[in-house]
Formats: C-alpha cells, structure tokens, sequence
C-alpha cells in the first residue's frame, strides 16, 4: 500500500508570493492534516480536512489555507510569502475517526528567499 | 492551549542498553496520545500509540506508559540499535483529530 505522498519535495519562493502544496494520502483515508515544522516553533498544526471540508483550524493566519477534493487529495496554499513562512509542510493521513494512526508524508521544504 | 513538553532535549545511550524518553503533557482531557520517530530528512514515523483507558502498552522493542495522575508518557526503546537514532515527538490529541506535539528529544546510540 502507497503512503503519504506529498509534492513538491522542495520549493524556493520570493516574498509575496503564493504557493500550493498537495499532498496524496493514503488509499482509504480520508482524513488530511497539515503541520508546519519548524526548528523555533516545532511541529504546529495547520488545519484538518474530512470529506471535503475543514474539520479543524489552528492559529495561523488567513494567508495559509487549504482544501480537499473528493478522491481525498489535499492542497494547501500560502498567499504573499513571509520569511517566516520557511519550514517543512507535512501532511498526516488517517481514516478520520478519532483517535486513529495519523501517518506522515515527507514533507515539502518551503525556502521564501 | 495547552501543549505537550519533553524534559530532555538529547540522550546519548549506548549501543545495546535501553533508552527511555520522557515527555510531559498538560492537557488533562487528551485522550490519545502518539510517539512519532523522525530521521533527518523525512516526515515523522508512527511508532506507539496509547490511549487513555490504558497505563502500558508494548510493540517490537518498544513500550509506552501512561501515568495520567501526574500527567507523563515514557517511550522504552529495547536493546537500543545505531538505527533507533533519530528525533522522537510525542503528541496528545485532546481535540478531534488535531495533534499537539512536544519540542523532540535527540537520541543518539553510540557503537
């Protein structure tokens, strides 16, 4: 069985841009989280989609935003680009009930330049 | 909220022994808790998970324990192997499925 597969693998932006990460999870899942990793704040969540809608939120700002497609593929994107915004995305796929095995991706390295 | 905390950043065992990572959590409602391990370069790997109806719980050379009165979860890696070096989290899930992680502790296996 395939795992979490997320592209890109890497990303070099400029301030003030906008990017668009995707993320495959795993066949049968159907719920997506994405995290942001970075090595002051850690690992933070993101947000969570769940048959197509957003389940859960964390505290970021309305620049980061997401969506989920009915085969469970999920994007984020990131408008205007920070320097902060730099970290690895990651994305965790489960079947969506609560309190099940959340299985990670990769990630996608973001570099805003 | 609350989060998740780890009172080592590194620990250094040697090749053989068993480790223990330690982690601290705050959240008297979190339910379900996770260690992930995570090596350089890729996403983090699913270990142990243990839920809140539960004190101990064991895999392959691994065992996690919940003590919910003082709010601790311990990882126990056996017979420690070069492989088992990597970053571990440990993460609560108190709210749907969203998971608050610690800070990570560095484990490190010498020969």
């Amino acid at each position: 069985k395939a795992g979490v597969t997320q592209t890109p693998r890497y990303l070099i932006k400029t301030r003030g841009q906008q990017v668009t990460l995707s993320c495959s999870p795993i066949s049968g899942h159907r719920s997506v989280s994405w995290y942001q990793q970075t090595p002051g704040q850690g690992l933070q969540f993101l947000f969570e989609y769940f048959s197509e809608t957003q389940r859960n939120k964390g505290n970021f700002p309305g620049r980061f935003s997401g969506r989920q497609f009915s085969n469970s593929r999920s994007e984020m994107n990131v408008s205007t680009l920070e320097l902060g915004d730099s970290a690895l995305y990651l994305c965790a796929s489960s079947l969506g009930d609560r309190d099940t095995e959340a299985f990670f991706g990769q990630g996608t390295r973001l570099t805003v330049v | 909220g609350e989060s998740v905390g780890l009172h080592l950043p590194t620990l250094s065992v040697q090749e053989g022994d068993n480790s223990i990572i330690n982690c601290a959590y705050s959240n008297s409602a979190s339910d379900y808790f996770i260690w992930y391990k995570q090596e350089s370069g890729k996403g983090p790997q699913f270990i142990i998970d243990i839920r809140s109806n539960m004190d101990k719980r064991q895999g392959q050379r691994v065992t996690v324990l919940l003590n919910k009165t003082v709010k601790h979860l311990s990882l126990q890696i056996a017979a420690t192997q070069p492989g088992d070096s990597a970053v571990y989290f440990c993460a609560e899930n108190y709210d749907g499925n969203m998971l608050t992680f610690g800070g990570g502790t560095r484990l490190m296996v010498k020969p």
